[in-house]
Formats: C-alpha cells, structure tokens, sequence
C-alpha cells in the first residue's frame, strides 16, 4: 500500500512571497490533516477535511493560510504572502482504521522563508 | 501553559538500557493516547495506541496511561541504536473529529 505522497520535499522562498504545497493521502482515506511542525516542536494541525469539505480550521491563519480538497482526494495548502515564523515542516496525514485510528503521516515538505 | 508537556532531552543511553519517555497533560478529557516515533527528516510513526487508562505492551514497548495523575509514559525495553529517534506524545478527546495534540518530543539517541 502506497503511503501519504507530499511534494515538493523542501522549498525556499523570501518573505511576502507565496507558496503551495501538495498532499496525495493513502487511497480510500476519507480524513485528511495538514499539520505545522516548527523545529523543535510538536505538530500543530491546522485543518482537518473530511472528503472535501472542511471539519476544522479553527488554528489556520486565514489571512494567509488556505487550503482545499477538491473532489475529496488530494489536497493543496497554500500560503500567501508567507511570514518569516511560517518556516517550518509542514505534514499531511491521512486516517485509516487499526483498532481505534492511526493516522499516517506524508513525509513533510521543509519550508524556509528568507 | 501548554496542554502537553513533554522534556525534550536529548536523551543519551547506551545500547541495550531501559528507557522511560514521558509526558504530562492538563486536559482531563482526553481519553486516547498514543506514541508516535519521528526519525530525522521523516513523518512521525505510529508506535502504541492506548484508549483510557492501562499498560500496553507490543514487543520491546510497553505503553502506560494513568489518567488520575494526567501521565503517560513510553518504556522502551533493550533499547538499540535504531531506536535512535524523537519521540512524540499525542492524545486526543473522545470525538469523531480524531484531531491530535501532540508533545514537543524527546530526542532520544542510543550508544552503540
């Protein structure tokens, strides 16, 4: 079974400019997370869809944070314009069923503002 | 203050020692805890799953919740240099929206 797919793996950017990043979860997943992981830190979630549409986006800063997933599969986060503090590990997971829940997790794209 | 508290080493055993990981959390709601595993540029792993209070063991892990005192810990048995990782703590409330919060982590690094 194919694993949570990210691109790209790593990104430099300055600041003010805008980036995306992409999460292609394991197949038949239904819930898809993005979550923020600063260095040093634990993952933060910032959105949780269920297929396409959104359960929780209470943590995303949605004056430059968005995110999608059309058609209920891969998912997009985007960042616009992106803030210095914005570097960090940004993960997407997916939900599968083992006894109570696992969710797995891509391997992240490293994003460094300049 | 956070609501899960995690020491973030580093942590530096021998091989082949006992190692205990621990974390603290303040909301008492939580009822699922797990133990995720991050290797150096990777996506954290899933290790052990707990619901509520109790031990769980699976091989050299061994999982255990006391929700009186909001403490979970992570007892890695024989431990080996590939065991050399971050250790993060997660838990997350009885609901169906199943988002995590997870600890800072514990670097932890084994002497060959």
């Amino acid at each position: 079974e194919a694993g949570v797919a990210q691109s790209p793996r790593y990104k430099i950017i300055e600041k003010r400019q805008s980036v995306a990043f992409w999460c292609n979860p394991i197949s038949g997943h239904a819930t898809l997370y993005w979550y923020q992981q600063i260095l040093g830190q634990g993952p933060k979630l910032l959105i949780q869809f269920q297929n396409n549409g959104v359960v929780d986006d209470s943590q995303l800063p949605k004056d430059r944070f968005s995110a999608e997933r059309l058609k209920g599969v891969d998912s997009t986060l985007k960042i616009q314009p992106a803030k210095l503090e914005d570097s960090a590990v940004y993960l997407c997971a997916s939900l599968g069923v083992r006894g109570g829940d696992t969710q797995y997790f891509g391997p992240g794209t490293r994003l460094t503002v300049l | 203050q956070k609501e899960v508290e995690q020491d973030p080493g580093p942590l530096s055993v021998p091989e082949g020692a006992i190692v205990s990981l621990n974390c603290t959390y303040s909301n008492s709601a939580f009822q699922y805890f797990m133990w995720y595993r991050q290797y150096s540029r990777k996506g954290p792993e899933l290790l052990m799953y707990t619901y509520s209070s109790g031990n769980k063991e699976d091989g050299r892990f061994t999982a255990q919740v006391d929700k009186s005192s909001k403490y979970i810990s992570l007892f890695i048995r024989d431990s080996q240099p590939s065991d050399s990782a971050t250790y993060l703590c997660a838990m997350r409330l009885d609901t169906g929206r199943r988002a995590l919060t997870f600890g800072s982590g514990t670097r932890l690094q084994v002497q060959p």
